[in-house]
């Protein structure tokens, strides 16, 4: 079946400009995840959906970061006023439920001049 | 100090070889255990995981947690030349499902 899926693979924006990056899970998947690699780095937890519950925020870095999550299906990851740092890798990742193991997404690849 | 620490090679190995992959991690609380593996450009793959410690074998790839250490390590038997990627460890508290705590990954190098 179909796997995690994001768009855009690749976005290049200015420097204090929003951008908008987009997570559909695998269908079924209640549970969520945002994840940030920065280059050669390991990956950085940023948030979690469960179903209905409220999200586990605990990883964004700062307030210019959000994210909403429809019901149990489109995620988006919204960085305000981006600074160069915001530079990385942005993985999404799904799981059938809280209790089992996360499936990444291609990731899409944020560039701040 | 980070909470996993994983060497990040490059480890280059001839085709057929051995290879051995390792996490340190300081945070008893972790559990569950898995080992990712990502080509250049892409999301990472789901290798194998594990619940607390034990052996735990899948084919070519054989992974092995040690609580008492805090160390776990990935084996991957008759390295092939597609086996290079970087590999990454990765932990939680309480279930699978909870948010990961990943090492910064290995790059492994298998020459034919």
């Amino acid at each position: 079946g179909a796997g995690v899926s994001q768009s855009p693979s690749n976005k290049v924006t200015e420097k204090g400009k929003d951008v908008e990056l987009r997570c559909d899970p695998i269908s079924g998947h209640t549970a969520l995840y945002w994840y940030r690699q920065r280059l050669g780095q390991g990956l950085e937890f940023l948030i979690y959906f469960q179903g209905n519950s409220a999200p586990d925020k605990s990883g964004l870095p700062s307030d210019r970061f959000s994210a909403e999550r429809t019901g149990e299906s489109v995620s988006t990851l919204t960085i305000q006023r981006t600074q160069q740092e915001d530079s990385a890798v942005y993985l999404c990742a799904s799981s059938p439920n809280s209790l089992e193991t996360q499936y990444f997404g291609p990731g899409t690849r944020l560039l701040v001049l | 100090q980070k909470e996993v620490e994983q060497d990040p090679g490059p480890l280059s190995v001839p085709e057929g070889a051995i290879v051995s992959l390792n996490c340190t991690y300081s945070n008893s609380a972790f559990q569950y255990f898995m080992w990712y593996r990502q080509y250049s450009r892409k999301g990472p793959e789901l290798l194998m995981y594990t619940y607390s410690s034990g052996n735990k074998e899948d084919g070519r790839f054989t992974a092995q947690v040690d609580k008492s250490s805090k160390y776990i390590s990935l084996f991957i038997r008759d390295s092939q030349p597609s086996d290079s990627a970087t590999y990454l460890c990765a932990m939680s508290v309480g279930n699978a499902g909870n948010m990961l705590t990943f090492g910064g990954g290995t790059r492994l190098m298998v020459k034919p």
